[in-house]
C-alpha cells in the first residue's frame, strides 16, 4: 500500500527566504507525482506535475523534483512572499494512468512579512 | 478557476435530512472522483468514475450515494449523515486513460460540509 509523508507538518519562515518542501513515497512503481496548493477552505490548486520518467518541472518561482528510486520529490519556492502561505500537497499516482491519487498530510507554510 | 465546479460551497444538514452536492467539469475529462478531506488527515479517496461508469469504492457508507449522469457531471447524495461525516468534500477531474499523457487532476473549491 502507497504511503506518503510529509515532513514537517508546518513550516514558518521570514519572506525572501529560499525553501524546500519535502516529499516521500513507499512505492516508487508510480505513474507520475503532483503538486497541489490549498488555501484554507479552499480546494486544491495543481502546481506541478512531473510524469515518472522525468526529473523535474518549473512554474515560475516553483521547481518540483522527482527521484523515483529513492521515493522522494521536493518542491522548491524561490524568494518566498507571503502570498504563498498555504498548505503544499504532495500526492502520487499509481502505475497505470487510471489509478487513484494517494495524499500526504501537507506542509502548512507561512511566510512572514 | 480551475475548471471544475462544486455547489453549493457550504451546506448545513441535520442528521434525518437528504441532500446532494454537485460537481460539473467542462475540460472534457473523463474521470472523476470524490475526496474527503477531515481536519489533520490526508485525502480520502471515496469514488471513481471513469466514462460514467464507477470504478471504485473506497468502503464507503452507504449513506454516501454517488451518481454519474454523464461525463460532465457528478452528485454525491447524501442522507442519514453523522456528525463524523462533517469534512470538505472535494470533487476533481482527470483525463483517466493512458493514451493521454497528462493525467494531471483538477479539484474544484469544494463543499464544506457540517452535519448537526
Amino acid at each position: 500500500k502507497q504511503e506518503v509523508t510529509q515532513i514537517p507538518a508546518a513550516l514558518s519562515v521570514p519572506e525572501g527566504e529560499n525553501l524546500v518542501l519535502n516529499c516521500s513515497f513507499t512505492d516508487s512503481a508510480i505513474y507520475n507525482l503532483q503538486w497541489f496548493r490549498q488555501d484554507p477552505g479552499k480546494g486544491l490548486t495543481s502546481l506541478l506535475l512531473i510524469q515518472s520518467s522525468q526529473r523535474e518541472q518549473t512554474s515560475g518561482r516553483l521547481n518540483a523534483s522527482l527521484d523515483k528510486s529513492s521515493g522522494r520529490s521536493t518542491l522548491y519556492i524561490a524568494a518566498s512572499q507571503p502570498g504563498d502561505s498555504a498548505t503544499y500537497l504532495c500526492a502520487v499516482k499509481a502505475s497505470g494512468a487510471n489509478s487513484k491519487l494517494t495524499f500526504g498530510k501537507g506542509i502548512t507554510l507561512s511566510v512572514r512579512p | 478557476e480551475t475548471g471544475v465546479t462544486q455547489t453549493p460551497r457550504h451546506l448545513v444538514m441535520g442528521m434525518t435530512n437528504k441532500k446532494s452536492l454537485k460537481c460539473e467539469q467542462h475540460l472534457g475529462h473523463n474521470a472523476m472522483y470524490w475526496y474527503k478531506q477531515s481536519a489533520k488527515k490526508p485525502l480520502e479517496l471515496m469514488f471513481v468514475y471513469n466514462f460514467k461508469e464507477q470504478t471504485e469504492n473506497n468502503s464507503v457508507p452507504s449513506r454516501f450515494s454517488p451518481e454519474c449522469p454523464n461525463s460532465s457531471h457528478l452528485f454525491l447524495h447524501l442522507h442519514t449523515l453523522q456528525p463524523e461525516d462533517s469534512a470538505l468534500y472535494l470533487c476533481a477531474s482527470s483525463q483517466g486513460f493512458s493514451y493521454v499523457k497528462s493525467t494531471e487532476a483538477f479539484f474544484g473549491q469544494g463543499t464544506r460540509l457540517t452535519v448537526v
